[in-house]
């Protein structure tokens, strides 16, 4: 089956604490995405990616880091720096070429800072 | 003003209904546009792209107004499995998207 995978489903981290956010997709999808969100509030783009090894930042980059080594994973971390880490983050993946500019998502990770 | 904006509700509405959101946005240069679904808990689903012409899937119409700059969902003959929230989605420029606070649906039996 094809799809994008988040792992975990929830994290629990301390205050102070880096944590990172596994995201993979099989789709063969040149551009990948993080959000994150928040009660009440839209999905904000924290960083994407439209190609192995580049990376732009998003809306609410500050308090995060990503790598794009390889085409199917963009790891999200979540560094101290984040004030206000706890969240839905979800990630996204589109083929680039053609139209269609449909990002599908995958099932998301709920972070909870203790 | 908001990029995107919209009625967060709750809309609740009877079974067998007919239901309909709108959604603004504020750059006239806006490229695409999209409804997704978010179950609670879940990630968001691609319900439908809309294009300029309106489109049609099922029970689920979209429509695109650039003039006034909104698009609009209605939902006819509603089931209690579309009690979801609904995000209106617009593209700027080429790679980012742009979500909307998402309206909340409910179904009464």
């Amino acid at each position: 089956d094809g799809g994008i995978t988040q792992s975990p489903k929830y994290l629990f981290r301390k205050e102070g604490q880096n944590v990172t956010l596994s995201c993979e997709q099989n789709l063969n999808h040149d551009a990948m995405y993080w959000y994150r969100q928040d009660p009440g509030q839209g999905l904000r783009l924290i960083y994407y990616s439209q190609i192995v090894n580049d990376f732009q930042k998003g809306d609410i980059a500050e308090g995060y880091s990503v790598s794009r080594e390889k085409k199917e994973s963009f790891p999200l971390t979540v560094t101290s720096a984040q004030k206000n880490p706890t969240a839905f983050y979800l990630c996204a993946s589109k083929y680039s070429g053609g139209v269609n500019n449909e990002q599908f998502f995958g099932p998301g990770t709920r972070l909870t800072v203790l | 003003r908001k990029e995107v904006e919209q009625d967060p509700g709750p809309f609740n509405v009877p079974e067998g209904a007919t239901v309909a959101f709108n959604c603004t946005y504020s750059n006239s240069a806006s490229q695409s546009f999209f409804w997704y679904r978010q179950d609670c808990r879940k990630e968001p689903k691609l319900l439908m792209s809309v294009y300029s012409s309106g489109n049609e899937d099922g029970r689920f119409t979209a429509q695109l107004n650039r003039a006034s700059q909104y698009i609009s969902l209605l939902i006819r003959d509603s089931k209690l499995s579309d009690s979801a929230t609904y995000l209106c989605v617009v593209l700027f420029g080429n790679e980012k998207l742009t979500f909307g606070t998402g309206t909340r649906l409910t179904i009464i039996p």
